[in-house]
């Protein structure tokens, strides 16, 4: 059983740039999560997606955007990259029971140069 | 504001003990509580949750503890294998119903053979 897929795995952009980085959930589940991990650091929450629509959102600023699709997979844009913006990109999915242990991907690590 | 944070950055042990590791979360309206660890180059992965209505969960080689007086949450993990070593972390769902969960900066844990 495929967990939570994450593509691609590392990515080199510009300052100033957009990008893309996808997620598809573990099979069952309807709910995803996407957040930020810095260096030595937690993960940030950066927005969650349900039912195609965006359900809760984190202290990011607008040039986090996302999208979800029918099939539950989900998008992640972030336009105008910054230097800051150079992180792991960790995606996690569940059924949509907020009791449930949420299922993380191995991310996309982010170099923004 | 919301934040979770862990008493100590490392934790050294020798295989075969068992480790303790510490969080003390910071909202009281925090129902549920979720212990991952971190292997370098991967994403976070599941080790054991625990909701407010119980002081203490236990899996296999693991038990969390929770004492909702002091707003404190312990991961024990029973003869630390060399496998063990990683970055953990707790994490609480705030007071959210929605599953953004809130991490710490995480412990390192290190086993000495």
């Amino acid at each position: 059983d495929a967990g939570v897929t994450q593509s691609p795995t590392h990515l080199i952009k510009t300052r100033g740039q957009q990008v893309t980085l996808r997620c598809s959930p573990k099979s069952g589940h309807d709910t995803v999560s996407w957040y930020q991990q810095a260096l030595g650091q937690g993960p940030q929450f950066i927005f969650q997606y349900y039912e195609e629509e965006e359900r809760q959102r984190g202290n990011f600023p607008d040039r986090f955007s996302g999208h979800q699709f029918p099939n539950y997979s989900s998008e992640l844009n972030v336009n105008a990259l910054l230097l800051g913006d150079s992180a792991l990109y960790l995606c996690a999915s569940n059924a949509g029971t907020v009791y449930e242990g949420y299922t993380f991907g191995s991310g996309t690590r982010l170099t923004v140069v | 504001g919301e934040s979770v944070g862990l008493h100590l950055p490392t934790l050294s042990v020798q295989e075969g003990d068992n480790s303790i590791i510490n969080c003390a979360y910071s909202n009281s309206a925090s129902d549920y509580f979720i212990w991952y660890k971190q292997e370098s180059g991967k994403g976070p992965q599941f080790i054991i949750d625990i909701r407010s209505n119980m002081d203490k969960r236990q899996g296999q080689r693991v038990t969390v503890l929770l004492n909702k007086t002091v707003k404190h949450l312990s991961l024990q993990i029973a003869a630390t294998q060399p496998g063990d070593s990683a970055v953990y972390f707790c994490a609480e769902n705030g007071s959210s119903n929605t599953g953004k969960l809130i991490f710490g900066q995480g412990t390192t844990l290190q086993v000495k053979p």
